[in-house]
């Protein structure tokens, strides 16, 4: 299984709004509903900010948000802060029983 | 609060069996709601989903992997477990334990990682 397509990187500065991208294929992404994203600061346990293509969980801030279109998943976060500042991970189940990672976006806040 | 921990060596020979535990507290491992999952990190590169466990005992595998992986359930110690065989270089990674709440795409709480590497 291959994995999906992330940016390597992002940017924007405190307050803006960033979009990161997560293309897979109509076996995964377009398939299911079943696209999450992650949060991960090195050294530290990843942290799930999305589920289910767009559902937060308790305690996410409502910054951030997620949605889909045909193949393609997207993490959007508004307010950049300089705390979002991390990798983001996006993983969708897959039509062989499986689950499946993007590469990893590095968010910088400038 | 559900807490995972994983556990095991920290090196492993080429050739050898990597086998890491993953210890959870603050609920039980015995959920019909719940599987357990392990997910590896190679230095400098993403996320790699290794494979899953429901608590019965029902299991699916990263087919590049499935050859050489085990993931078992116990109950009794609310522990689960890795074991890969035949391991190399590539193996050399950060290996994290969690939960993945069936009928979803959520994998939440993770363990901290433990960071094992393949070495002569």
């Amino acid at each position: 299984q291959s994995a999906l397509t992330q940016p390597a990187s992002v940017s924007g500065s405190p307050g803006q709004s960033i979009t990161i991208s997560c293309t897979g294929t109509s076996s995964d992404v377009g398939g299911y509903n079943y696209v999450s994203w992650y949060q991960h600061h090195p050294g530290k346990a990843p942290k799930l900010m999305i589920y289910d293509v767009s559902n937060r969980p308790s305690g996410v801030s409502n910054r951030f948000s997620g949605s889909k279109s045909g193949n393609t998943a997207s993490l959007t976060i508004s307010g950049l802060q300089a705390e979002d500042e991390a990798d983001y991970y996006c993983s969708s189940y897959t039509s062989s029983s499986t689950w499946v990672f993007g590469g990893g976006t590095k968010l910088t806040v400038l | 609060q559900l807490q995972l921990q994983e556990s095991g060596p920290g090196l492993v020979k080429p050739s050898e069996t990597l086998s890491l535990t993953c210890t959870v507290s603050g609920g039980s491992i015995s959920s019909s709601s719940y599987f357990w999952v392990w997910i590896r990190q190679p230095p400098g590169k993403g996320l790699e989903w290794i494979g899953t466990n429901d608590y019965s005992g029902s299991t699916w595998y990263n087919p590049s992997l499935k050859s050489r992986v085990t993931i078992s359930v116990d109950t009794s110690k609310n522990q689960f477990s890795l074991k890969l065989s035949s391991v190399t270089a590539a193996d050399t990674a950060v290996y994290y334990c969690g939960r993945h709440r069936g009928g979803s795409s959520s994998f939440d709480p993770w363990g901290q990682g433990t960071l094992v590497t393949v070495s002569s």
